[in-house]
C-alpha cells in the first residue's frame, strides 16, 4: 500500500526566508504526487502536481516542488515566503489501483515577522 | 461560482442525536469524497463515489452512511452522534479518480457535546 510521509510536524521560518517542507513517498510504480495547502479554516487547495515529465514542477504562490525517484521524496520548496504562506501543507500521493490518494499528515507553517 | 459548497458549516449537536451534512460540486466531476480530519490535522478518506457509484468505502462505523443522489451532491448521515466523531469533514470532487486534482469544499466543523 501507498504511504506518504512528512518528516517536519512544525516549522518556522523568518518572512522572506527560503522554505523547504519534506515529503517521502512509498509507492510501487510511477506514483501521482500532490502538494496541497490548508489556509487556517479553510479547505485543501492544490499548489503543484507532478505524473511524468520534468521532474522540477513549478506551482502557483511561488512554490515548486522536485521529485527525485532514488530517493522517493517530493520536496516543496519556496525562495522566499510571505506572511500569507503560513499554512498547513499537505503531501499526496494518488494511487491508481485503489482509486484514492494518501495524504501525509501534514506540516504546519509558522512565518515569523 | 463555488466549486465545492458544503452545509452547514458549523454543526453543534449532542451524544445520540442524527445528523447530516450536505455536499454540492458545479465542476461536472464523477467522483467525490468525504475526509475526516482530527484535532491533529491528520486527513482520512472516508469515502469515495464515482458516478454515484460506492467506490471506497473506509473503516468506517457504520453509523456513517453517505448517499449520491446524483453526481453533482453526495451527502453524509451520522447516527447516535459519539464524542469521538468532533472533527472537520470536508467534502471533496475530482474529474475521474483521485490522480486527478481534488477540489475541496471550506468543511464542515462539527461538535459533539
Amino acid at each position: 500500500a501507498q504511504s506518504v510521509t512528512q518528516p517536519d510536524i512544525h516549522i518556522t521560518v523568518s518572512e522572506g526566508a527560503s522554505l523547504e517542507l519534506r515529503c517521502n513517498y512509498s509507492y510501487g510504480a510511477t506514483p501521482y504526487l500532490f502538494w496541497y495547502v490548508q489556509s487556517p479554516g479553510q479547505g485543501l487547495q492544490l499548489l503543484l502536481k507532478y505524473f511524468s515529465g520534468d521532474t522540477l514542477v513549478q506551482g502557483i504562490k511561488g512554490f515548486e516542488a522536485e521529485f527525485k525517484r532514488s530517493q522517493s521524496s517530493f520536496n516543496l520548496r519556496k525562495p522566499s515566503v510571505h506572511w500569507s504562506d503560513a499554512a498547513e501543507y499537505f503531501c499526496a500521493v494518488g494511487d491508481t489501483n485503489a482509486g484514492k490518494s494518501t495524504f501525509g499528515d501534514g506540516t504546519t507553517l509558522t512565518v515569523k515577522p | 461560482d463555488t466549486a465545492v459548497s458544503q452545509t452547514p458549516k458549523y454543526l453543534v449537536t449532542q451524544m445520540g442525536n442524527d445528523k447530516s451534512i450536505k455536499c454540492e460540486q458545479n465542476l461536472g466531476h464523477d467522483t467525490m469524497y468525504w475526509y475526516k480530519q482530527d484535532s491533529k490535522k491528520f486527513l482520512k478518506i472516508m469515502f469515495s463515489y464515482n458516478n454515484k457509484e460506492l467506490i471506497i468505502n473506509e473503516t468506517v462505523p457504520n453509523r456513517f452512511s453517505p448517499k449520491s443522489p446524483d453526481k453533482a451532491h453526495l451527502n453524509l448521515h451520522i447516527n447516535s452522534l459519539e464524542l469521538g466523531d468532533s472533527a472537520v469533514y470536508f467534502c471533496a470532487s475530482s474529474r475521474r479518480t483521485a490522480t486527478d486534482t481534488q477540489y475541496f469544499g471550506p468543511g464542515t466543523r462539527l461538535t459533539v457535546l
